[in-house]
């Protein structure tokens, strides 16, 4: 099964910008990269999904180097807002559990 | 779309009771899935759903825990009886056409086995 790595925790400042980089060695051909995140007594809420090279939404981008075994989150000028815990999933349709594994994600502090 | 409605928010029950959690999905969304968050197993997946048919049961516990999706708009999770350990943050989600895609999440409930 493809094992998703992050760090546990991060820390930045107001107006940075804060890179989450996680690995996913064993990712297959088909596999998708998902990234959610969840604030303290709410459900997780989808960021951004990547296959390869770059995605960018109004929140985020998703940069995705050809190997793809490794992805990052990039968040452009983080608020206090931010601070939350951030997951990232890799999976595809065919094998539907794999693509619903949270794991313990990255817990972002955002100080003023 | 009022998003994922899931009830109670809060539930307080003593062991040995039977405790039913509610979801009613997003209208539309043909999948549905249960979720269970503490802080010492992190979220994780216990069933889901595809067009009311249960896909993946593997990430329920044991026989206590058992789901149902009578329609299209309504599945509960029920445990019976309910121990002190099933304490946590019940998440019920939904998404519309392939697993690894957006899912949206209810607010959960929040249950405490006395």
């Amino acid at each position: 099964l493809a094992k998703t790595t992050q760090p546990i925790s991060m820390d930045s400042y107001e107006g940075q910008e804060v890179n989450i980089t996680c690995s996913h060695n064993n990712i297959a051909t088909n596999d998708y990269i998902t990234w959610y995140q969840q604030f303290p007594s709410q459900g997780p809420r989808f960021i951004i999904q990547g296959y390869k090279t770059k995605v960018t939404n109004e929140v985020a981008s998703l940069f995705i180097p050809a190997d793809r075994k490794s992805s990052t989150l990039s968040l452009p000028r983080v608020s206090l807002s931010d601070t939350a815990v951030y997951y990232c999933l890799v999976g595809d349709f065919y094998t539907g559990r794999r693509a619903l594994t949270f794991g313990s994600g990255t817990r972002l502090q955002v100080q003023p | 779309d009022a998003g994922v409605i899931q009830s109670p928010r809060h539930e307080v029950t003593e062991m040995g009771q039977e405790v039913t959690l509610r979801c009613k999905p997003i209208s539309g969304h043909d999948y549905l899935f249960w979720y269970r968050q503490t802080m010492m197993r992190g979220l994780e997946l216990l069933i889901y759903f595809n067009n009311n048919v249960p896909i993946d049961d593997s990430g329920m516990p044991e026989d206590r825990f058992s789901a149902k999706m009578p329609n299209a708009s309504f599945s509960t999770l029920k445990i019976q009886p309910s121990e002190p350990r099933d304490s946590a943050v019940y998440f019920c989600a939904s998404s519309l056409g392939r697993t690894d895609q957006e899912q949206f999440f209810g607010p959960g409930t929040r249950l405490t086995v006395l």
